[in-house]
C-alpha cells in the first residue's frame, strides 16, 4: 500500500460546527503533515508530526487542532471556523523528517458557510 | 522574508516538444529541493528531487538542474505528452528537512 487516504473528500460546515478530517497511511512512515491550499495557490504547511509528536506548528489558529493517535493516523479537528478557512486540506507522509519525499493524499475540499 | 518563486506562471508547449519550467529561490541555506506535479482535483505528486551538492539529476523523461550561484532551479520534461498537463511546484527544504516551502507554481498546458 503506497498511498495516503483522506476522508471525507468534501465537507461543508457552518461556523459553529465541529468536524474532523482524517488521514491514514500504511507505508510505515513516521512523519505526517497537514497543508492548506487555497485555489490557484501553493500548499502551505500547517503542522508536522514526527513519531506521533507535534514537531512544527506554523502559527496556525487554535480553531485547528491536530491529533496523531498512532503512527498511521492523523486527524485535524475543526471548530468555529471562518469562511476564509475554506480550502483544500492536504495530508502528506514521509519516511522520516529530513530529505525525504513526501507522499500526498488527494485532500479534503472544505467549505465553511 | 525569503521565498521560492517562479519566472513564468503559465507555459504552453506542443506535444512532443521539450518543456522547461523555472524556479528562483532566495534562501541560500536551502539544501534540498523537490519538484511536484499537481493535476486538477489531486494532491501533489513527487517528480524528482535534488540536493545542493548536485548540479543535475535525471529521471525518466525529466531532468532537474540546480544553479546555486544564481539560486535557480529548473525542471526539463522531454517529449512532453498530454498527460504532463498540470501545475508544477518547486519546493525548497528549510529547517534541516522538517518543512518545505512551495513556490507559486507554473501551469503547463500541452497543445495537440
Amino acid at each position: 500500500d503506497t498511498e495516503v487516504t483522506q476522508t471525507p473528500k468534501h465537507l461543508v460546515m457552518g461556523m459553529t460546527n465541529k468536524k474532523s478530517l482524517k488521514c491514514e497511511q500504511h507505508m510505515g512512515h513516521r512523519a505526517m503533515y497537514w497543508y492548506k491550499q487555497k485555489a490557484k495557490k501553493p500548499p502551505e504547511l500547517m503542522f508536522v508530526y514526527s513519531y506521533e509528536k507535534l514537531s512544527i506548528n506554523e502559527s496556525v489558529p487554535s480553531r485547528f487542532s491536530p491529533e496523531c493517535p498512532n503512527s498511521s493516523l492523523l486527524n485535524l479537528h475543526l471548530h468555529a471556523l471562518q469562511p476564509e478557512d475554506s480550502a483544500l486540506y492536504l495530508c502528506a507522509s514521509s519516511q522520516a523528517l529530513s530529505y525525504n519525499e513526501q507522499f500526498f493524499g488527494p485532500g479534503t475540499r472544505l467549505t465553511v458557510l | 522574508g525569503e521565498s521560492v518563486g517562479l519566472h513564468l506562471p503559465t507555459l504552453s508547449v506542443q506535444e512532443g516538444d521539450n518543456s522547461i519550467i523555472n524556479c528562483a529561490y532566495s534562501n541560500s541555506a536551502s539544501d534540498y529541493f523537490i519538484w511536484y506535479k499537481q493535476e486538477s482535483g489531486k494532491g501533489p505528486q513527487f517528480i524528482i528531487d535534488i540536493r545542493s551538492n548536485m548540479d543535475k539529476r535525471q529521471g525518466q523523461r525529466v531532468t532537474v538542474l540546480l544553479n546555486k550561484t544564481v539560486k535557480h532551479l529548473s525542471l526539463q520534461i522531454a517529449a512532453t505528452q498530454p498527460g504532463d498537463s498540470a501545475v508544477y511546484f518547486c519546493a525548497e527544504n528549510i529547517n534541516y528537512g522538517q518543512n518545505f516551502v512551495f513556490g507559486p507554481g507554473t501551469r503547463l498546458s500541452v497543445l495537440p
